[in-house]
């Protein structure tokens, strides 16, 4: 069955580094997520990301973070000045089709800011 | 912006009963509704869906109903059994956007 993958499971960085979340969306999807939750807290959407180019994206989306699609298979996250704040699982998600239709999650990375 | 409500945190239930767990949203324009379940460290799965049209959708053990007028919807799961036990997230749609309630906790004594 066909599954999104998330690399690494687990990432670990200092408070100011960048660091870069990956996915691999099922192959055939064409709308790409970005969620995280903090501990103990809710799912909350970041940004969703269709024909190269976002197209919605929340508050907590500001311009520590950006989205990439670099080769048509591979979707990141950067988040280029990392606060401790930032600490979360981040859940990549992908969906066939615009609209009546569920999305399919990864397993998550946990970013942990020290 | 609390557009999907989850207002209980957690649920306990006996195996064998049903469990009934509940959502609100705010927004209209949601045309599509979804139930997730997660376990810890794990991704949200897939659950079961219901179109704006409809007012309810069954699959097994699993009936979403759904209440436009109240905008409400209820995930029912009959029986409950105890992998039934996780987090269950009710999510709404609309175009591309994916919206998540805060989640209710399900655990099923055995």
């Amino acid at each position: 069955e066909p599954e999104v993958t998330q690399t690494p499971s687990h990432q670990v960085t200092q408070m100011g580094q960048e660091v870069i979340l990956r996915c691999v969306p099922i192959s055939n999807h064409l709308y790409f997520y970005w969620y995280r939750q903090i501990l103990g807290q809710k799912v909350e959407f970041l940004v969703s990301f269709y024909n190269n180019e976002i197209s919605e994206k929340s508050e907590i989306f500001d311009d520590q973070f950006s989205v990439e699609r670099p080769d048509g298979s591979n979707f990141t996250l950067k988040i280029r000045s990392t606060k401790l704040e930032d600490s979360a699982m981040y859940f990549c998600a992908s969906r066939g089709y615009r609209g009546r239709t569920e999305a399919f999650f990864g397993q998550g990375t946990r970013l942990t800011v020290v | 912006d609390q557009q999907v409500k989850q207002n209980s945190p957690s649920l306990s239930v006996q195996e064998g009963r049903i469990s009934i767990l509940n959502c609100d949203y705010t927004n209209s324009m949601f045309d599509y509704f979804l139930w997730y379940k997660k376990y810890p460290a794990e991704g949200p799965t897939f659950l079961i869906s219901i179109s704006s049209i409809k007012d309810k959708n069954e699959d097994g053990r699993f009936t979403v109903f759904l209440n436009k007028s109240a905008k409400h919807l209820s995930l029912h799961i009959v029986p409950s059994q105890p992998g039934d036990s996780a987090v269950y997230f009710c999510a709404a749609s609309v175009g591309n956007k994916l919206v998540f309630g805060a989640g209710t906790i399900l655990r099923v004594k055995s």
